[in-house]
């Protein structure tokens, strides 16, 4: 059974970068089938889709955070990575990595991690 | 992008009452629309998918339709364990897009 598990500093300055970690067991991230999915969720405010990756090498952004987000999937590790740059207090929220089916069909989540920008 | 506008905000029924609740998109978006339940402090979890199709191990009391801009979610007869607010999803044009969510009480 696949499981998704999130990590990283729950604490980052703002303008730093935010980095997280998603470690993928019961599966593989070299999977030809499917996406590996970044979300998002401010605390009381609904989902945000970051970007998917394919691991052969197709990659999509959302537009509002394309200029700051790089999503890598390392096959050594079996785990995908989030890179959030120039952060600031509206990225606060909480970072889901989901197994995307085909560019927005999302069927196994993470359990999130809260990430809170603050000085 | 395409806006999902879901309704109502917020709902409170009794248990084995039935509940409906509509996401309408701001464009033709086919079936390309999915259902997440997400309970308190937890990850959504997929529900319907392709408007109408109930993911597996999904009790069928859930269930969904429509298609291009209107959509309907139903939970026929309404159990404790359903309290959760509850998404509606398009994917038919990037960026995917969810709606601002119902929140399901009894």
């Amino acid at each position: 059974q696949l499981q998704l598990q999130e990590s990283g500093p729950g604490l980052v300055r703002p303008s730093e970068t935010l980095y997280l970690t998603c470690a993928v067991s019961g599966g593989s991230v070299t999977s030809t089938t499917f996406y590996w999915a970044w979300i998002r969720q401010p605390p009381g405010k609904t989902l945000e889709w970051i970007g998917s990756k394919y691991f052969s090498g197709s990659i999509y952004y959302n537009p509002s955070l394309k200029s700051r987000v790089t999503i890598e999937a390392d096959s050594s590790k079996n785990q995908v990575s989030l890179k959030l740059d120039y952060v600031t207090a509206a990225d606060t929220a909480v970072y889901y990595c989901a197994r995307d089916l085909f560019k927005g069909l999302f069927d196994s989540w993470g359990q999130g991690a809260l990430v809170t920008v603050s000085s | 992008d395409v806006q999902v506008t879901q309704s109502p905000s917020s709902l409170s029924a009794s248990v084995g009452d039935r509940v409906t609740i509509t996401c309408q998109a701001s464009q033709d978006i086919s079936k390309y629309l999915n259902w997440y339940q997400q309970k308190p402090g937890k990850a959504p979890n997929l529900l319907i998918f392709d408007a109408s199709t109930l993911e597996t191990g999904v009790p069928s009391r859930f269930s969904g339709s429509g298609s291009g801009t209107d959509f309907t979610f139903t939970i026929t007869t309404l159990q404790p364990e359903d309290v959760a607010t509850y998404y509606c999803q398009q994917y038919d044009h990037l960026p995917p897009t969810f709606g601002e969510g119902t929140k399901v009480e009894i």
